[in-house]
């Protein structure tokens, strides 16, 4: 079936200009996460859902970045007057309960630049 | 305090010989899980194997296994028979708690060279 998708696979934007990224999850994944990957580091956590709540938003750098999920299924990142330190690769990731690993699955990230 | 502590930024192999990439990690909670992911240059995360804290028998995938030393709270990755597209960055993570929701906390990887 289809992984998790991520659109748009790359975004350019100028400083104080807002930003939107999607993330589309495997079907059926009721857990959706946003990591944030500065160049040449590991994954920084930023928020995950449950369903369309979010119990934890603890990594969000700022109260410029925001995050909703619709449905149950897609989610939006947005980024308000982004800063140069925004630019990095945003991952999305998906995982269902019902196995022991809780393994997430995770989109190919937007890969965001701030000019 | 770091979580998970990779202390190797590179690591070299010969193709077909067996690499160690070391982890260490840092939790309280006793219940707890432990995961490798490959990242290769093309960017995408890619699941490798997964160790719960309770679990008895260190876990094994194909030519993956995780060495799993509770009291020393270390989960090398071992991969036998290093082949030349497992050249990548190697990223070990923790969860932590018991329950299906739960963020990863990564460590900041090693980058794996694999020589023919």
């Amino acid at each position: 079936g289809a992984g998790v998708s991520q659109s748009p696979s790359n975004k350019v934007t100028e400083k104080g200009k807002d930003v939107e990224l999607r993330c589309d999850p495997i079907s059926g994944h009721t857990a959706l996460y946003w990591y944030r990957q500065s160049l040449g580091q590991g994954l920084e956590f930023l928020i995950y859902f449950q369903g369309n709540s979010a119990p934890d938003k603890s990594g969000l750098p700022s109260d410029r970045f925001s995050a909703e999920r619709t449905g149950g299924s897609v989610s939006t990142l947005t980024i308000q007057r982004t800063q140069q330190e925004d630019s990095a690769v945003y991952l999305c990731a998906s995982s269902r309960m019902g196995t022991t690993s809780y393994e997430q699955y995770f989109g190919p990230g937007t890969r965001l630049t701030v000019t | 305090a770091q979580k998970i502590t990779q202390t190797q930024p590179g690591m070299f192999v010969q193709e077909k010989e067996a690499v160690t990439l070391d982890c260490t990690y840092d939790t309280s909670d006793p219940s707890y899980g432990l995961f490798w992911y490959k990242q290769p240059s093309s960017g995408e995360m890619i699941f490798l194997i997964y160790q719960g804290s309770y679990d008895q028998q260190n876990a094994t995938e194909g030519r993956y296994s995780l060495n799993f030393q509770k009291a020393r709270k270390s989960a090398n990755l071992v991969i036998s028979a290093s082949q030349l597209g497992d050249s990548a960055m190697y990223f070990c993570a923790m969860r932590e708690g018991s329950g299906g929701y739960n963020k990863l906390i990564f460590g900041a990887g090693t980058r794996l060279a694999v020589h023919p």
